[in-house]
């Protein structure tokens, strides 16, 4: 099993729509979870990070289910701006280690139209 | 603020040929770096990672080698270039307690 996984997509919704994201992950010893966020042939960059069961931030609501070993991302009130690249990303377990390191998803793609 | 720089944005290379990619991390001491190769269509592959100044781990055995000099310095180096080593080569930086990782603008490699 891969350490994460995502629905490929691509997810293809109209403006104003809302749109739901899924990701699993294998390490039941994952302590914290990301969101990253990559356009087009551009650097994936930090969309939100997932500490306890779930945060929100502003139409993007983030959550975690531990002993479904299962992450999502909901987006509100779809913007033409957030086409894009969804990654989930699963810090290696802590095992004292501080590397930081990261397994990163294949990516969700977004397009939303008008 | 802490601000990463990758250069060159865009580089074609013959096979055969040597690379070096440059990666400066500006704005905080003693990060932890990345060097991640994205191919087309395809996610992210950690190649190396460092801790300190010469402390380099290697991911998966390929074609690629790469240095530490300084601090906020990570070079990705090869010396013969093959054809499947095109790709999107990211560099990020992280400070170790929060796992979070901010990635550089990336090079865009065409082996030809």
């Amino acid at each position: 099993r891969k350490e994460v996984e995502q629905d490929p997509g691509p997810f293809n919704v109209p403006e104003g729509a809302t749109v739901a994201f899924n990701c699993t992950y294998s390490n039941s010893a994952s302590q914290s979870f990301f969101w990253y966020r990559q356009d087009c042939r551009k650097e994936p960059k930090l969309l939100m990070s997932v500490y306890s069961s779930g945060n929100e931030d502003g139409r993007f609501t983030a959550q975690l289910n531990r002993a479904s070993q299962y992450i999502s991302l909901l987006i509100r009130d779809s913007k033409l701006s957030d086409s894009a690249t969804y990654l989930c990303v699963v810090p290696l377990a802590d095992r004292g280690s501080t590397l930081g390191r990261l397994y990163f998803g294949r990516g969700t793609q977004l397009t939303v139209w008008p | 603020s802490q601000t990463i720089h990758q250069w060159p944005a865009t580089l074609v290379q013959p096979v055969g040929s040597p690379l070096s990619l440059e990666c400066t991390v500006e704005g905080t001491s003693n990060p932890n770096l990345y060097w991640y190769r994205q191919a087309a269509g395809r996610g992210l592959q950690l190649l190396f990672y460092s801790v300190g100044i010469g402390q380099i781990s290697s991911e998966v055995p390929q074609n690629l080698s790469a240095s530490r000099p300084q601090d906020r310095q990570f070079i990705l180096s090869s010396k013969k270039l093959l054809l499947s080593d095109s790709g999107f080569y990211l560099c990020a930086w992280s400070v170790s307690t929060s796992g979070r990782q901010f990635f550089g603008p990336g090079t865009r490699l065409t082996v030809l």
